[in-house]
């Protein structure tokens, strides 16, 4: 079985501060991961994912996350936060073998004040 | 730029009504999933199909719920009857189906229902 654990339900940082957003998975087997965001009354929108080869993974609007097998951790983070970042962040995984549904986990609210 | 859509945006209704959910995946896509998502229970996977066929409902409950694709571009998710509890907003996503390599899944807007 998967599961994902995201740490802080809500994280606020100010404008041009960094962004750190965390995550865990716990699998049995080699992972996919991903970071989906939504937007205030939108669906979730894919900003990165990991799948293969190199750890470190960009994505769009500045982010990137690492793939840290030994801590079992795929942190979400952006040097510079915008107003625009505020959104909710949710982590997902899955399986690397077959086709296999994602698991989410609970969600992170970005908060960003001026 | 093609996009996942769903009908209706939003949906009130009484308590004992049918409410039926389309949703239009992006065309080439075969895998389509069905999503509820509420502040209690967060985001809960109801069920997913891989080129037009059931592969897990699991999450569905069965006796008021269905979810069938009658075609690959339009998948539907029925309630029967429709309880309070129900009130959520229910995601319809899509993948291209790419199994073993990471399937990304382009999410429609939402149908916010509301069972009064």
């Amino acid at each position: 079985a998967q599961s994902v654990t995201q740490l802080g339900s809500h994280v606020s940082v100010s404008e041009g501060a960094l962004v750190l957003l965390r995550c865990n998975y716990s699998s049995s087997v080699p992972p996919y991961l991903f970071w989906y965001v939504q937007y205030p009354n939108q669906g979730l929108q894919l900003l990165l994912k990991y799948t293969t080869g190199a750890t470190l993974v960009k994505g769009i609007n500045g982010f990137e996350a690492e793939f840290k097998k030994s801590e079992t951790s795929f942190h979400l983070t952006k040097p510079s936060a915008h107003m625009s970042d505020a959104a909710e962040y949710f982590c997902a995984v899955s399986p690397n073998t077959g086709f296999q549904k994602l698991v989410f986990g609970t969600g992170t609210r970005l908060l960003v004040s001026p | 730029d093609a996009r996942v859509t769903q009908t209706p945006r939003h949906k009130v209704t009484e308590m004992g009504q049918e409410v039926t959910m389309r949703c239009q995946p992006i065309l080439g896509h075969n895998t389509v999933f069905w999503y509820r998502q509420t502040m209690m229970q967060g985001l809960e996977l109801l069920a997913y199909f891989r080129n037009r066929a059931p592969l897990d409902d699991s999450g569905m409950p069965k006796d008021r719920f269905s979810a069938e694709m009658p075609d690959a571009t339009l998948a539907t998710l029925k309630i029967q009857p429709s309880e309070p509890r129900d009130s959520a907003v229910y995601f319809c996503a899509s993948g291209p189906g790419l199994a073993g390599k990471g399937d990304t899944q382009y999410f429609g807007p939402g149908t916010r229902l509301t069972v009064l």
